[in-house]
C-alpha cells in the first residue's frame, strides 16, 4: 500500500499568512494527488486534483504543486474561512490512501 | 445539483451486520467509479471500498476485506455497502463519494453514522 505522510500535524497561523502543507508518498503516484478541506461535522470538500488543478468554485488563493512523491498545498493569504483540517489523498493505485491530516488553527 | 444521500447507519452489536445505501441524483451515476470513505470519531479519513462504473470490479481496504461487500445498481442510481462481522473499530461516519483510481472524489454525501457497541 502507498503511505501518505502529511506535515505538519497542526499549524497555527494568522489571517493573511502564507501557509504551506506538505504531503509525501511512499512511492511515485505520478500526478494523482488531491487535497481536501474538512470542517467539523461536515463532509470533506475537494480543493485541488491531479496535483495542481483547482476544483471549480475554489478560491484562487489555494494552489497545489509537486511531482513523484513530494507534493505541496499552499494558501497564499489565509482567510477566516480557511481554518479547517486538510487532507491529501493519492488515487493512483488501490487501495486509495489519505494523509493523516493537517489542522490549521488560529494563532 | 448533485446529491449523494447515505442511509442505513445505526447502532449494531459486535458481530452484527448492517447495510448502507447511497442514493445519487443530479449526476450520471453510471459514469462514475464510486467509493466509501469512513471517519472514526476524532480521526482522519480512511478509504474503505470502491467499485467500477459497471460494478464488475470491486476493491477493499485490508481492514474490511472479506467482511464488507460493495455493490451498485445503475438502474436505480444506488450504491450499497454490506457490512458483516462488525467490530468496534468499524464505528465511524461512512461517506459515499464519487471517485476511484484516477478519478478524484469530487462529490460527497453528508455521511451516515455507524456505531458498533454492545
Amino acid at each position: 500500500d502507498i503511505q501518505m505522510t502529511q506535515s505538519p500535524f497542526t499549524l497555527a497561523a494568522s489571517v493573511g499568512d502564507r501557509v504551506t502543507i506538505t504531503c509525501r508518498a511512499s512511492q511515485s503516484i505520478n500526478m494523482w494527488l488531491a487535497w481536501y478541506q474538512q470542517k467539523p461535522g461536515r463532509a470533506p470538500d475537494l480543493l485541488i486534483y491531479k496535483t495542481s488543478s483547482l476544483e471549480s468554485g475554489v478560491p484562487s488563493r489555494f494552489s497545489g504543486s509537486g511531482s513523484g512523491t513530494e507534493f505541496t498545498l499552499t494558501i497564499s493569504s489565509l482567510q477566516p474561512d480557511d481554518f479547517a483540517t486538510y487532507y491529501c489523498q493519492q488515487y493512483n493505485t488501490y487501495p486509495l490512501t489519505f494523509g493523516g491530516g493537517t489542522k490549521v488553527e488560529i494563532k | 445539483e448533485v446529491q449523494l444521500v447515505e442511509s442505513g447507519g445505526g447502532l449494531v452489536q459486535p458481530g452484527g451486520s448492517l447495510r448502507l445505501s447511497c442514493a445519487a441524483s443530479g449526476v450520471t451515476f453510471s459514469n462514475y467509479d464510486m467509493s466509501w470513505v469512513r471517519q472514526a470519531p476524532g480521526k482522519g479519513l480512511e478509504w474503505v471500498s470502491g467499485v467500477s462504473t459497471s460494478g464488475g470490479n470491486a476493491y477493499y481496504a485490508a481492514s474490511v476485506r472479506g467482511r464488507f461487500t460493495i455493490s451498485r445498481d445503475n438502474s436505480k442510481n444506488t450504491l450499497s455497502l454490506q457490512m458483516n462481522s462488525l467490530r468496534a473499530e468499524d464505528s465511524a461516519v461512512y461517506y459515499c463519494t464519487t471517485g476511484g483510481q484516477w478519478l478524484r472524489m469530487g462529490y460527497w454525501g453528508q455521511g451516515t453514522l455507524v456505531t458498533v457497541s454492545s
